[in-house]
């Protein structure tokens, strides 16, 4: 069945630093990835997302990278900050119709000062 | 508009119980979600409506729990009767046909004792 792996679970960085989060998935047809954020206590919060017809996308420091042929797509944080810490999830559409997304398990990241 | 609202945002009830969670989705989505959320299984899909039909109830964990859309603007999820496990963050999340990003509620943390 449908599937999404995300990688790592957990990652620490210093202030200032980058961060990358991997997810690949098992529907080959799959055309939507968007990746949410979700802050301590707080509901998950969609920040980029890409499609099957690009390979890239940025916004500000952020920035979404997908490779169709080997099904994976990642998260690149740039100059990161302590607010950027947070659990972050990739997701991908299922491509059976309808608007359903498959979750990957989550990425805690822990930026610090 | 307010965006997805979910009552309550906290219920603590004892096992046995009936546990009623509500949701209003923003106005003009045509899809709802139903989404739990644990710190072993993550954030699991239970059910999800279109135009106000279920379309896929395959992660509803039990018989003890059932879901409804009366119309389109209210969703309830129901566990009866509740037990220990059932703990967790209740998510519900709408989207509009036409884009498939997803917009969640506030939540409902369920402390079932």
């Amino acid at each position: 069945g449908e599937n999404v792996e995300q990688h790592p679970s957990t990652l620490s960085v210093q202030e200032g630093d980058s961060a990358v989060i991997k997810c690949t998935y098992s529907d080959s047809a799959s055309n939507y990835f968007p990746w949410y954020k979700q802050e301590l206590g707080k509901r998950p919060q969609l920040i980029i997302d890409i499609r099957s017809n690009v390979g890239e996308k940025k916004d500000q420091r952020i920035a979404v990278t997908l490779n169709k042929t080997a099904k994976h797509f990642s998260l690149h944080i740039t100059e990161t900050q302590p607010e950027d810490s947070a659990v972050y999830f990739c997701a991908a559409l299922f491509s059976g119709g309808y608007n359903k997304l498959i979750f990957g398990a989550g990425t805690r990241l822990a930026v610090h000062p | 508009d307010a965006g997805v609202i979910q009552s309550p945002r906290h219920e603590v009830t004892e096992m046995g119980q009936e546990v009623t969670l509500r949701c209003k989705p923003i106005s003009g989505h045509d899809y709802l979600f139903w989404y739990r959320q644990t710190m072993m299984r993550g954030l699991e899909l239970l059910i999800y409506f279109n135009n106000n039909v279920p379309i896929d109830d395959s992660g509803m964990p039990e018989d003890r729990f059932s879901a409804k859309m009366p119309n389109a603007s209210f969703s309830t999820l129901k566990i009866q009767p509740s037990e220990p496990r059932d703990s967790a963050v209740y998510f519900c999340a709408s989207s509009w046909d036409r884009s498939y990003e997803q917009y969640f509620g506030p939540g409902t943390r369920l402390t079932v004792t």
